[in-house]
């Protein structure tokens, strides 16, 4: 099974200041028709998760372009350009490639 | 505009069985794969199991094959998850998603086992 690794568990960030994410999967999230299906969730306290980013870099309708992913094969990374007041929250990767699926163990950012 | 709303969770005993459901409205359910994600207390999520589209494939997590059954009924809109044999580290916040890569999400229902 494919497992997902993020790293920072814990991201404190002052505000304004930018942030990052690694997620790294065990083995190519290249699907058989070469597509990458590598997602990211954020789940802000109390709400259910939202889908911010898409086979690795598209936004979701309605996510701020402060939000990039990229990334290619096993390595993938999340950025938050300047961090906001609402940016807190959990942020998980998913890989949508192999089955079973998998998430990653989440990535909490704090305000500093 | 997409709406997902769970319902069906509550307390069970250990052993015993529990079936959620998960109201779709808003988008072409029969032709969306469906999931159900769970988040239990201090732990991330974990996807629990997909039942496909167009075709009765179903998919389930390594912790809940032979114990959970996901099903839908397109007439209704609905998808299901039949749980048996539930565990005290059953206990979570159940979430039905749509499409193959979860771009939308319930609110979530609650699940408790225990005695």
């Amino acid at each position: 099974d494919v497992v997902m690794t993020q790293s920072p568990l814990s991201l404190p960030v002052t505000l304004g200041q930018p942030a990052s994410i690694s997620c790294r999967s065990s083995q190519s999230l290249v699907h058989s028709n070469g597509d990458i299906y590598l997602n990211w969730f954020q789940q802000r306290p109390g709400q259910s998760p939202r889908r911010l980013i898409y086979q690795v870099s598209n936004r979701d309708s309605g996510v701020p372009d402060r939000f990039t992913g990229t990334g290619s094969g096993t390595d993938f990374t999340l950025k938050i350009s300047r961090v906001e007041a609402e940016d807190v929250g959990t942020y998980y990767c998913m890989q949508g490639t192999h089955w079973p699926r998998a998430f990653g163990q989440g990535t909490r950012l704090e305000i500093k | 505009e997409v709406q997902l709303v769970e319902s069906g969770g509550g307390l069970v005993q250990p052993g015993g069985s529990l079936r959620l459901s998960c109201a779709a409205s808003g988008f072409t359910f029969r032709s969306s794969a469906m999931n159900w994600v769970r988040h239990a207390p201090g732990r991330g999520l974990e996807w629990v199991a997909t039942f496909s589209a167009t075709t009765t494939n179903t998919y389930y997590a390594n912790s809940v094959r032979g114990r959970f059954t996901i099903s839908r009924d397109n007439s209704k809109n609905t998808l299901y998850l039949q749980m048996d044999s539930l565990r005290a580290e059953d206990t979570a916040l159940y979430y039905c998603a749509k499409d193959w890569q979860l771009d939308s999400w319930g609110l979530g229902t609650l699940v408790t086992v225990s005695s």
